[in-house]
């Protein structure tokens, strides 16, 4: 495609449910990152895939969060029993994956609204 | 750990202005650095990126950004701003070599009235 899309772009939920985050990168970009951006601050990162493997997973906060990407494109955030907390936009970029100099790409992002 | 600060939140001009937005960060090593822009109801967007080199940096749009490794600073800049240059700006470091995560600034609110 022609940029990296997300969806859904807005989701509303309740204290503990469970939602699911998409990210479809640009075409044949191996690399994958998610990260969150809450109210007034810049974003943070939370995990880097380099095809269909985490590569770096440090910045996800707990054991709530988890994301896959496996066929090496589209890549899922999940977020299980969902707290107020987790209210943020979700952001995530993809970048060709063939070394440390690229230019990270990002999407529109998902605003996650928990109630 | 590594941080970035950005050091004015909001900033107002008229056009014509000239603009300069600072960047700092705490990382002794070797870093890349980034300079993203968020208009209005649009996705961040790279204005421009320093690996090495010749630390003064052109970007898109008329921007520049200037890298000092003895103050830590990576300072935009724009010698005359326009009212389309009002947007968020966001300044991200990632250590050199093959490391991916980005670490950002909380971000500089730019108003230009016209």
């Amino acid at each position: 495609g022609a940029g990296v899309s997300q969806t859904p772009s807005n989701k509303v939920t309740e204290k503990g449910k469970y939602v699911e985050l998409r990210c479809d990168p640009i075409s044949g970009h191996t690399a994958l990152y998610w990260y969150r951006q809450s109210l007034g601050q810049g974003p943070e990162f939370l995990i880097y895939f380099q095809g269909t493997g985490a590569a770096d997973d440090s910045g996800l906060p707990n054991d709530r969060f988890f994301a896959v990407r496996p066929e090496g494109s589209v890549s899922t955030l999940k977020i299980q029993r969902t707290e107020r907390g987790d209210s943020a936009v979700y952001l995530c970029a993809s970048s060709l994956g063939q070394g440390g100099k690229e230019t990270q790409y990002f999407g529109p992002g998902t605003r996650l609204l928990v109630l | 750990a590594q941080s970035v600060s950005q050091h004015n939140h909001h900033v107002i001009l008229s056009e014509a202005a000239s603009l300069e937005l600072g960047c700092n960060y705490s990382y002794g090593g070797t870093v890349n650095l980034f300079w993203y822009v968020q208009y209005p109801g649009q996705h961040l967007q790279l204005l421009l990126k320093y690996f090495s080199g010749d630390p003064l940096v052109k970007g898109i749009k008329g921007f520049e950004a200037e890298f000092i490794k003895s103050k830590f600073s990576f300072n935009l800049r724009k010698p005359s701003v326009q009212w389309s240059d009002t947007a968020e700006y966001f300044c991200a470091v990632k250590r050199a070599g093959n490391n991916r995560k980005l670490i950002w600034g909380l971000g500089t609110s730019l108003a230009v009235n016209p």
